[in-house]
């Protein structure tokens, strides 16, 4: 079966604190796709990254970074000196299709709050 | 480009009425799905839309509908309101119906149910 987890239910930090949100992930297919997204308070789901099975480099993008591990299943995100705009939901997603999740497999998300 | 639009963004109604929520996704995308998100039960997947066809359907009643217009546009329709049907419905669209594309949400229309 396939399936996400984000074991982290809330975080919270204290501002300029580096902060790594963890995604656990399941999954038979040999490709596939992880992602992440970001919903702020306003409630749209901000896509962040895409990463494919097949290339397992570690992506930086200014003050965000990605691990991506096959071998333990898991795809890390990291916030950097973490900014009060950082505060929201974070939700990593898995590739793949079955009849009652569509395409997307979503972990239950993991709430940010970083404090001034 | 624009990205995905939906109408409209708060909606407030009572138990027993019905709404109709609409969702116009990013130009040239021509797969629309739709999901609802409540504090409890996290983003579930309502149905996806391809080419003016009902591609899958999650696990919800039947009182829960969709359809898609030639434009890509999508609506979704929720008939005899529960007060359970609370919740944010977010639309996302993509190219294709690859499972590989990346999904784009829109904002979202956050329902009451008095």
């Amino acid at each position: 079966a396939q399936k996400v987890t984000q074991a982290q239910t809330e975080i919270s930090v204290v501002e300029k604190e580096d902060v790594t949100l963890d995604c656990v992930y399941e999954t038979r297919d040999t490709t596939y796709y992880l992602f992440w997204y970001k919903q702020p308070p306003s409630g749209e789901l901000v896509f962040l990254i895409r990463r494919n099975s097949f290339d397992e480099q570690n992506e930086i993008s200014g003050r965000y970074s990605w691990n991506f591990q096959k071998s333990t299943s898991s795809f890390n995100f990291t916030i950097t000196a973490s900014q009060v705009v950082d505060s929201a939901v974070y939700f990593c997603a898995l590739s793949g299709y079955s009849s009652n999740t569509g395409k997307l497999i979503f972990g239950q998300g993991t709430t940010l709050q970083v404090k001034p | 480009k624009a990205g995905v639009t939906q109408t409209p963004r708060y909606l407030i109604k009572t138990r027993g009425q019905q709404v109709t929520l609409s969702c116009s996704p990013i130009s040239g995308h021509r797969s629309v799905s739709w999901y609802q998100q409540t504090p409890g039960q996290g983003l579930q997947f309502l149905f996806e839309y391809f080419s003016e066809t009902q591609r899958n359907k999650g696990n919800f009643p039947g009182r829960f509908s969709g359809r898609q217009f030639s434009n890509s546009r999508s609506e979704m329709n929720v008939s005899t309101l529960e007060l359970g049907d609370s919740a944010l419905y977010l639309c996302a669209s993509s190219p294709s119906q690859s499972t590989t594309d990346t999904q784009y949400f829109g904002p979202g229309t956050r329902l009451t149910v008095l």
